[in-house]
């Protein structure tokens, strides 16, 4: 069956240090989504990406969809610790469900 | 515009007790999916739907019953329930087909079965 893979499964890091998780989907993915999640909160949508080959940022943040649209990455310029939490991919078959990932969980040292 | 309600927040049953987890939406998504969270898995989806009057199974629905019979409700049903549906569930929605974009998820329900 379809799976998505996420790793690290954690990562400590010092303040202001850079931090990157991969996913891999065993398939094609029509298209392939992130979500962050605080400890003890829901996960909250950060970005969508859609095309090949695509890389998105936000700030700090750099997304990249693999070209052949089974892998993706987040990579996150000079960590804050705000920047802490679990951060998860989904990825989207070409029906109507949604794989996530195992998540990173994401710990950054002051 | 309240979001993705669910309740309730916390629950502990018995085994073989039957329960409903409720979920609501006012954005007027056609899309809503239900996930369980336990340590080390990710999230998994159990049910979903596409619009009122249509769902599906997930990866793991075997245990949990889901209606929709209007597009701001869709609530989730434990027949019996056993300690392995012990978990974190969340409610999502989302616009579907092309515009799909972000889910919205609920804040949560916390199950314990013992």
């Amino acid at each position: 069956g379809q799976q998505v893979m996420q790793i690290p499964q954690y990562q400590h890091v010092q303040e202001g240090e850079d931090f990157t998780t991969y996913c891999n989907s065993s398939t094609t993915l029509s298209n392939i989504q992130w979500y962050k999640q605080r400890p003890g909160g829901h996960p909250v949508f950060l970005i969508q990406l859609v095309k090949s080959g695509e890389v998105k940022k936000q700030k700090r943040l750099t997304f990249q969809f693999g070209e052949a649209k089974k892998n993706s990455s987040l990579h996150i310029t000079a960590t804050q610790t705000t920047d802490v939490g679990t951060y998860f991919c989904a990825g989207r078959n070409t029906g109507n469900q949604f794989y996530f990932g195992t998540g990173t969980s994401l710990t950054v040292i002051p | 515009n309240a979001g993705v309600t669910q309740t309730p927040k916390f629950q502990v049953l018995k085994t073989g007790q039957s329960m409903t987890l409720q979920c609501a939406q006012d954005m007027n998504h056609e899309y809503m999916s239900w996930y369980r969270q336990d340590p080390g898995m990710g999230l998994r989806l159990i049910h979903y739907s596409v619009g009122a009057g249509i769902t599906d199974q997930g990866e793991v629905p075997n245990g949990y019953n889901v209606s929709r019979s209007t597009t701001e409700d869709f609530p989730l049903r434990l027949l019996s329930a056993a300690p392995s549906q012990t978990s974190v569930y969340f409610c999502a929605s989302s616009y579907s087909g092309q515009r799909k974009m972000a889910q919205y998820f609920g804040p949560g329900t916390r199950l314990l079965v013992l």
